[in-house]
């Protein structure tokens, strides 16, 4: 049981490189979202998709594209990366029933990416 | 907007000390209110999950509690261990399922 898998773990960019940072998981959750975490800080959603083909915007999404063409896979991509977008990636699903109460949340290990 | 703070931002106590950990948050329409843990250079572990209409959860020598209508969950440690100390965030669920995290207690147990 693989959970929610995110690669890479650890990744350098340059200045205005581009990159994409996967994500998958395996538990047939309708919800996945992706955060950043800063040092000293908490997490701060970037961008979240409630099911296939439905993506939306979190509290930080300047810099980053995301697409959901499956239910398991769930993509970040930096176009242009910058140094403020030096940070710890996280992934993470859950599942939400029609009535609205969601289900315990799984996150993925993070991916530390560093721009210079 | 939501807000989550956390008090205090670090702990420090001996092994075998009971010790509470607080959230709070100013939007009290929430569905669910999450405790996780997170290790150094590590990914967050679900601790805890406490639905809006329930109390308390406890799981082994944890026990959180909501009290939704104060914006206020606590996190009971009991017979707190070296292995215990981590990071401790805790993160409500509002409109539209979205997750709003505090910035964590960090948590030292001593021998």
């Amino acid at each position: 049981n693989a959970g929610v898998t995110q690669t890479p773990k650890f990744r350098i960019l340059k200045i205005g490189q581009s990159m994409t940072l996967q994500c998958a998981q395996d538990m047939n959750h309708n919800y996945m979202y992706w955060y950043r975490q800063d040092p000293g800080m908490g997490l701060k959603l970037i961008y979240y998709s409630v099911g296939a083909g439905i993506t939306d915007k979190g509290e930080v999404p300047n810099g980053y594209n995301v697409s959901r063409s499956t239910t398991e896979d769930f993509p970040l991509r930096l176009e242009l990366a910058a140094p403020s977008q030096t940070s710890v990636y996280f992934c993470a699903s859950s599942y939400f029933g029609q009535e609205g109460s969601g289900n315990t949340i799984y996150f993925g290990e993070g991916s530390w990416l560093t721009v210079v | 907007k939501q807000e989550v703070t956390q008090i205090p931002a670090a702990l420090s106590v001996p092994e075998g000390e009971n010790l509470v950990l607080n959230c709070s948050f100013t939007d009290s329409a929430i569905y669910n209110l999450q405790w996780f843990r997170q290790d150094p250079g590590k990914g967050l572990t679900s601790l805890l999950l406490i639905q809006s209409s329930q109390r308390e959860q406890t799981s082994g020598r944890l026990n959180a509690s909501l009290d939704k209508s104060s914006g206020r969950s606590t996190l009971y440690i009991a017979a707190s261990q070296p292995g215990d100390s981590a990071t401790y965030l805790c993160a409500v669920t509002g409109t539209a399922s979205k997750l709003t995290f505090g910035t964590g207690t960090r948590l030292q147990v001593t021998l």
